[in-house]
């Protein structure tokens, strides 16, 4: 399975945009790029994926290199509520869909 | 609509007893996944079931722990001579279709042997 390499953690202002990195230099051609995320407390949600194109939903965006070996989440305004793991994980037809989690991001958003 | 729930929340057992957790996935769903979170861990891939075909069982740590799928849809998960290590949150998720598809996760049942 292809890995991923996340900072272990980030701190953000309230209302300001956070920019969440993660490395995927052996991503394969059909390799998704997924983040899911993880509050306090809870299972893992959803908040995005792509797979070459830049994506965005409600909840955040995702921005794909180029060459895909890298990506970037970014939710455009922080809340105390988005505090939380990020964690980015690629997942292909390969591979059943089952989700390899890494230690991921632990974001911290200050008031 | 409903989401992917679990059962027990919270289990209590004494080393050496058997344990059963229980998941409800989403209707229609045909793909359902388990992994468990030890304490200060991250998430370990255990299980995958998928319509009728053999499930993925190549994320079970030893032959105590086994899991079923009856109908397509209930699945539980059970842990045979519980040990300590086994204490952990164990979350289940299903998905549309497996693969690249979405994952929606229940709640989790927080497993404690004593």
């Amino acid at each position: 399975d292809a890995k991923t390499t996340q900072p272990n953690s980030m701190e953000s202002n309230e209302e300001e945009p956070v920019h969440l990195p993660c490395n995927h230099s052996t991503i394969s051609g059909t390799d998704y790029i997924h983040w899911y995320r993880q509050l306090p407390s809870q299972g893992p949600e959803y908040v995005i994926h792509g797979l070459t194109s830049n994506v965005n939903n409600r909840m955040a965006s995702l921005a794909i290199a180029e060459d895909r070996k890298s990506s970037t989440l970014i939710l455009h305004r922080a809340t105390l509520r988005d505090a939380a793991v990020y964690y980015c994980i690629l997942s292909g037809s390969s591979n059943t869909g089952k989700l390899i989690f890494g230690q991921g991001t632990t974001l911290q958003v200050k008031p | 609509g409903a989401g992917v729930s679990q059962s027990p929340s919270n289990k209590v057992t004494e080393k050496g007893k058997d344990v059963e957790l229980r998941c409800d996935p989403i209707s229609g769903h045909t793909a359902l996944y388990w992994y468990r979170q030890s304490l200060g861990q991250g998430l370990e891939f255990l299980i995958y079931f998928q319509g009728n075909s053999a499930p993925d069982k190549s994320g079970l740590p030893s032959d105590r722990f086994s899991a079923e799928r009856t109908g397509g849809s209930v699945s539980t998960l059970t842990i045979q001579r519980t040990q300590q290590e086994d204490s952990a949150v164990y979350l289940c998720a299903s998905s549309s279709q497996g693969s690249t598809d979405t994952q929606y996760f229940g709640p989790g049942t927080r497993l404690t042997v004593l």
